[in-house]
């Protein structure tokens, strides 16, 4: 069965700290793994999109990993601040055919204190 | 260039009431998906639409229905509401169907049955 899982649930830092958010996936034939950024009530917003060749991928302070060898990515944030308070969700595209093959995480709930 | 506007923000109806939310995508997207989100499930696709056609369905009973207009417009309806449908119903737009898309999400309607 495809499967994404994400750790921790929750995970709370301090304004400033870095931090690393993973995903293991059991999803195939895969496409490509993406992060998104949910703020409370509001849709996800894409941060990262990385193929089956691509190791890593940046955008800004989040910097995403992919290792499709052990199905794993982490999503690591540098320099935290409040505004990166919310939930971050790994999604996985299996096969090339529609938006309706793509399994969600069900997220990691970040919470910065200043 | 807009984004994807859903309509309304927030929506409050009883058990046994219909519902119709809208969803108008980025210009020039043909694509169109909806998701339910719940605390408790996550994130779950309902369906797909590409050119006034539904494409793919997800895990979700005959209650719940979509179309798509030929400006590419979405409404999604639910029937006899229980109280289990209570959730955020977001839809995302894409220029094409395909699971390498990149998707754009809107706010959201948060549903709540009573």
């Amino acid at each position: 069965k495809n499967q994404v899982e994400q750790s921790p649930q929750s995970l709370i830092i301090l304004e400033g700290k870095n931090c690393t958010l993973q995903c293991n996936y059991t999803v195939s034939p895969f496409s490509n793994l993406r992060w998104y950024k949910q703020d409370t009530g509001r849709g996800p917003v894409s941060l990262t999109i990385m193929t089956f060749s691509e190791n890593t991928k940046s955008n800004g302070r989040y910097t995403a990993t992919l290792d499709a060898d052990t199905k794993q990515s982490s999503l690591h944030i540098t320099a935290s601040q409040l505004s990166d308070s919310a939930s971050y969700i790994c999604v996985v595209s299996e096969g090339y055919s529609s938006a309706s093959k793509i399994i969600f995480g069900s997220g990691t709930r970040l919470s910065i204190r200043p | 260039k807009a984004g994807v506007t859903q309509t309304p923000r927030y929506l409050i109806k009883t058990r046994g009431q219909q519902v119709t939310l809208s969803c108008s995508p980025i210009s020039g997207h043909r694509s169109v998906s909806w998701y339910q989100q719940t605390p408790g499930q996550g994130l779950q696709f309902l369906f797909e639409y590409f050119s006034e056609t539904q494409r793919n369905k997800g895990n979700f009973p005959g209650r719940f229905s979509g179309r798509q207009f030929s400006n590419s417009r979405s409404e999604m309806n639910v029937s006899t509401l229980e109280l289990g449908d209570s959730a955020l119903y977001l839809c995302a737009s894409s220029l094409v169907p395909a699971a390498n898309e990149k998707l754009f999400f809107g706010s959201g309607t948060q549903l709540s049955v009573l």
